[in-house]
């Protein structure tokens, strides 16, 4: 399939690791987030969301922190796995006007 | 989740014709969301396409390079007009879901324009 984010960021990881990508968001109205997971040909996939209410929410060997004094937000994923591989994006919008910005992606690599 | 399908999945037009891309939703929604990802880039909102009322689009996405249908809860169709080569890209049709906030997208059609 067609591949995206040719030129992103990239972090490689080894099988079994624990992975955490990184995302800064510039809005500080922002009060929604979310994590996608986009693999080569696909649609985004949503993993995990997280309102600005909270600083840390945890899901099925994810976990989400949010930092809203540097307006910092990550995921972390528990051992990561080959079908972890995929281009990982951030979003965010506030709940009044609900589209997303989204983030410009990382790219995890899972090393057998 | 809801599912969202799209058709096409992919399409190869000229340059000067138009395309319009379908979303379909299994389920009634209120929101629904037309994005562009161009290659090797993140993913932009052209505009939101809400059932009963215009599309609102998103700053340098206008009404009539990209009109937007939505006649009812589970369908909307994104035309790309006018097709010059820059147009090449994949166009994600997306719905919030009913009782949240989190929005679910389609498989994306994918856009050559040459």
């Amino acid at each position: 399939g067609e591949s995206v984010g040719l030129h992103l960021p990239t972090l490689s990881v080894q099988e079994g690791d624990n992975s955490i990508i990184n995302c800064a968001y510039s809005n500080s109205a922002s009060d929604y987030f979310i994590w996608y997971k986009q693999e080569s040909g696909k649609g985004p996939q949503f993993i995990i969301d997280i309102r600005s209410n909270m600083d840390k929410r945890q899901g099925q060997r994810v976990t989400v922190l949010l930092n809203k004094t540097v307006k910092h937000l990550s995921l972390q994923i528990a051992a990561t796995q080959p079908g972890d591989s995929a281009v990982y994006f951030c979003a965010e919008s506030d709940t009044g006007r609900r589209a997303l910005t989204f983030g410009s992606g990382t790219r995890l690599q899972v090393q057998p | 989740s809801a599912v969202i399908s799209q058709k096409p999945s992919r399409d190869i037009c000229q340059r000067g014709t138009s395309l319009t891309i379908q979303c379909q939703v299994d389920s009634q929604v209120t929101m629904m969301f037309w994005y562009r990802q161009q290659p090797g880039q993140s993913l932009t909102l052209i505009a939101t396409a809400n059932q009963g009322s215009e599309a609102t689009y998103e700053s340098g996405f206008v009404i009539d390079k990209f009109p937007i249908s939505r006649p009812n809860l589970t369908f909307s169709t994104l035309t790309v007009s006018n097709m010059s080569p820059e147009d090449s890209s994949i166009y994600l049709c997306s719905v919030e879901a009913r009782d949240s906030y989190e929005q679910y997208f389609g498989p994306g059609t994918r856009l050559t324009v040459t």
